[in-house]
């Protein structure tokens, strides 16, 4: 079956510039995640949804980041009056349950110019 | 806070050989201790993982050796292939409390033909 998509793959934007980037998870996966990775670094957490209910939201690094997954499928990271710090790889994870395996999506490439 | 420590940073290995990477981590409550592989333009995979009731966990040529009393974990390649080249990322998270993932700083392997 289908593993986890994202888009847009790249997406280029000028300081300022709102963005939404998209995750489509497994099929029935009940839990969802999302990371940031920088370059040459682990991914770090930013938020968690238990269906469609935003249970962490604990490592968003500012108020600028918002997340959604209305319908508990498909999820919505919007990064509003991006900044170059904002620059990175956003990596979409999902899980059947609430425990064991997070299995990623490839990722979208954001560069902030 | 950096609360999985991951080393080497990078390691190159012959053919055949051993490659062994180790991570630390400080928050007794972790539950869970994947490994995940990541290619160039992917998002990372789940290599193997293991919970801290058994010592090792062995995978075809991948073993994970677990040390509760240290704080240590490791993950052992036998017989390494040019097609194991990747970059590696040990991980943490505690299974009760929403499975977030704290991952180690990664290490980039190269085995050289």
């Amino acid at each position: 079956g289908a593993g986890v998509s994202q888009s847009p793959r790249y997406k280029v934007a000028k300081r300022g510039q709102d963005v939404a980037l998209r995750c489509d998870p497994i099929s029935g996966h009940v839990s969802l995640f999302w990371y940031q990775q920088a370059l040459g670094q682990g991914p770090e957490f930013l938020t968690y949804f238990q269906n469609e209910a935003q249970l962490d939201k604990s490592g968003l690094p500012s108020d600028r980041f918002f997340a959604e997954r209305p319908e508990g499928s498909v999820s919505t990271l919007k990064i509003q009056r991006t900044q170059q710090e904002d620059s990175a790889v956003y990596l979409c994870a999902s899980s059947p349950g609430t425990l064991g395996t997070q299995y990623f999506g490839p990722g979208t490439r954001l560069t902030v110019l | 806070q950096q609360q999985v420590k991951q080393s080497p940073q990078s390691l190159i290995v012959q053919k055949g050989g051993i490659s062994i990477i180790n991570c630390a981590y400080e928050n007794t409550a972790f539950d869970y201790f994947p490994w995940y592989q990541q290619f160039p333009g992917k998002g990372p995979a789940l290599l193997i993982a293991i919970r801290p009731d058994v010592s090792e966990k062995k995978e075809g040529r991948f073993t994970i050796s677990f040390n509760k009393s240290a704080k240590q974990f490791s993950l052992h390649i036998m017989d390494s292939q040019p097609g194991d080249s990747a970059t590696y990322f040990c991980a943490a998270s505690k299974e009760t409390s929403g499975s977030r993932l704290t991952f180690g700083e990664g290490t980039q392997l190269t085995v050289n033909p």
